[in-house]
């Protein structure tokens, strides 16, 4: 089974300040996305990717399929980038009925003004 | 506004009591999937429907059942609910493997 383990748990930053959440899973992939979730809120999907970068306005989600690590970031944060980030993984075995995403636990954010 | 709509918001049941959360969706989406959320956990998968008519358990599905009723809807049924099973349940759709997911808003459930 594969491991997904995100760092940190937790952080504060003031606004303005460059972003960075790590996400590390311990056997190959075949993709990882990666996700937000406000509080009390729905999951929404950032990115899903198999190599190289990504960019969606102020966030850049980058993987390194070598070093089994991706890390999401945020430039020129902004109070409302205050969530839940969470990284998840499909494995290669993945296969059968199961759809093999294994999830971390999050990166709560908070962006403070 | 198309997505995942999911039904109720939030639910109190004593245990031993049955419910049905709903779930639709109107992407034209071959994968639906519930998930639950618990505090200090990632989203595990409780079951997972890969096309209409078929559906296999994931990581968590003792206690629930599933139906895929058509394309578009996909319920999760407590039969007995348990003090346990108090969560956050997600569903989502996906095109399929190599595609990113939609999630509803959730439903909170509270099993006392």
């Amino acid at each position: 089974k594969n491991e997904v383990e995100q760092s940190p748990q937790n952080l504060t930053a003031q606004e303005g300040e460059f972003i960075t959440i790590n996400c590390s899973y311990s056997v190959g992939i075949s993709a990882l996305h990666w996700l937000q979730q406000h509080p009390g809120g729905g999951i929404v999907s950032l990115f899903m990717l198999s190599s190289g970068k990504k960019k969606h306005g102020r966030l850049i989600a980058t993987i390194n399929i070598q070093e089994k690590h991706s890390s999401l970031h945020i430039t020129a944060s902004h109070p409302r980038d205050s969530a839940v980030y969470i990284c998840a993984v499909r494995s290669f075995d993945s296969g059968g009925g199961a759809d093999g995403l294994t999830f971390g636990k999050g990166t709560h954010l908070i962006i403070q003004p | 506004n198309a997505g995942v709509t999911q039904t109720p918001k939030f639910q109190v049941l004593k245990t031993g009591q049955s419910m049905t959360l709903q779930c639709a969706q109107d992407m034209n989406h071959n994968s639906m999937y519930w998930y639950r959320q618990d505090p200090g956990m990632g989203l595990r998968l409780i079951y997972y429907s890969a096309s209409e008519g078929t559906t296999d358990k994931g990581e968590v599905p003792n206690g629930y059942n599933v139906s895929r009723l058509n394309k578009r809807e996909f319920s999760l049924r407590l039969e007995s609910a348990a003090p346990s099973q108090t969560s956050v349940y997600f569903c989502a759709s996906s095109e399929g493997n190599s595609y990113g997911y939609t999630f509803g808003s959730g439903t909170r459930l509270t099993v006392v």
